[in-house]
């Protein structure tokens, strides 16, 4: 079983800034299939990433993913108010895994 | 657009049944592997289990706690997703999803509530 561990739990940060978010794995990621997904309340997740860094169809290029192996990294360039929101990292294959989650959070 | 709607969420008494459906529309659903997924704010997203296309096989995988317990299938004719809950206990709380597999697209619908409690 592999373990996503992501950082850090909340990001603070004002729109127009660059955010950071982490997945690391406890293994190497097969395939590198690794995807990111966007969450809102009350909302069905969406996905951005996918194959850790091919953007999905529709999602703005200020999204990227970067990383290979245990190492993971979801980039937002410049953030807009719909930004806002939990991303987690989920490895997929045979099963799927999920990390816990980051939330982007206004400052 | 693809739509995933899931429903059948509900209250139900510990050591009961439940099934919970969804209905995918937007793609061509027989072709797609399909997976359920739950959350609860203490354990954040689980893994439930899936179903490949019956050109892929149709087999089924499970996460443990759903071993034996839960049953997954697929109604092509009606592009439906099913997921047969028994024997619920109370840490089976949660909202589950109906996921699409990320080659297909990765698309989730809005969750169904159940809720497992005397």
């Amino acid at each position: 079983e592999t373990v996503l561990t992501q950082s850090p739990g909340t990001l603070s940060l004002s729109p127009g800034e660059r955010a950071t978010l982490s997945c690391r794995a406890s293994q190497s990621v097969s395939g590198n299939s690794l995807a990111w997904y966007q969450q809102k309340p009350g909302q069905a997740p969406r996905l951005l990433i996918y194959a850790a860094s091919s953007r999905a169809t529709g999602i703005p290029d200020r999204f990227s993913g970067s990383g290979s192996g245990a190492d993971f990294t979801l980039t937002i360039s410049r953030l807009e108010p719909e930004d806002f929101a939990v991303y987690f990292c989920q490895q997929y294959g045979r099963s799927l895994f999920f990390g816990g989650g980051t939330k982007v959070e206004i400052k | 657009e693809v739509q995933v709607v899931e429903s059948g969420g509900a209250l139900v008494e510990p050591g009961g049944s439940l099934r919970l459906s969804c209905v995918v529309s937007g793609f061509t659903f027989s072709e797609a592997g399909m997976n359920w997924v739950r959350q609860t704010p203490g354990k954040g997203l689980e893994w439930v289990g899936r179903i490949k296309s019956k050109r892929a096989g149709g087999t089924t995988d499970y996460a443990a706690p759903a071993k034996g317990r839960f049953s997954i299938s697929r109604d092509d004719s009606q592009n439906t997703l099913y997921l047969q809950m028994n024997s619920l206990k109370t840490e089976d709380t949660a909202v589950y999803y109906c996921a699409t597999s990320v080659p297909e697209g990765g698309y989730w619908g809005q969750g169904t509530l159940v809720t497992v409690s005397s």
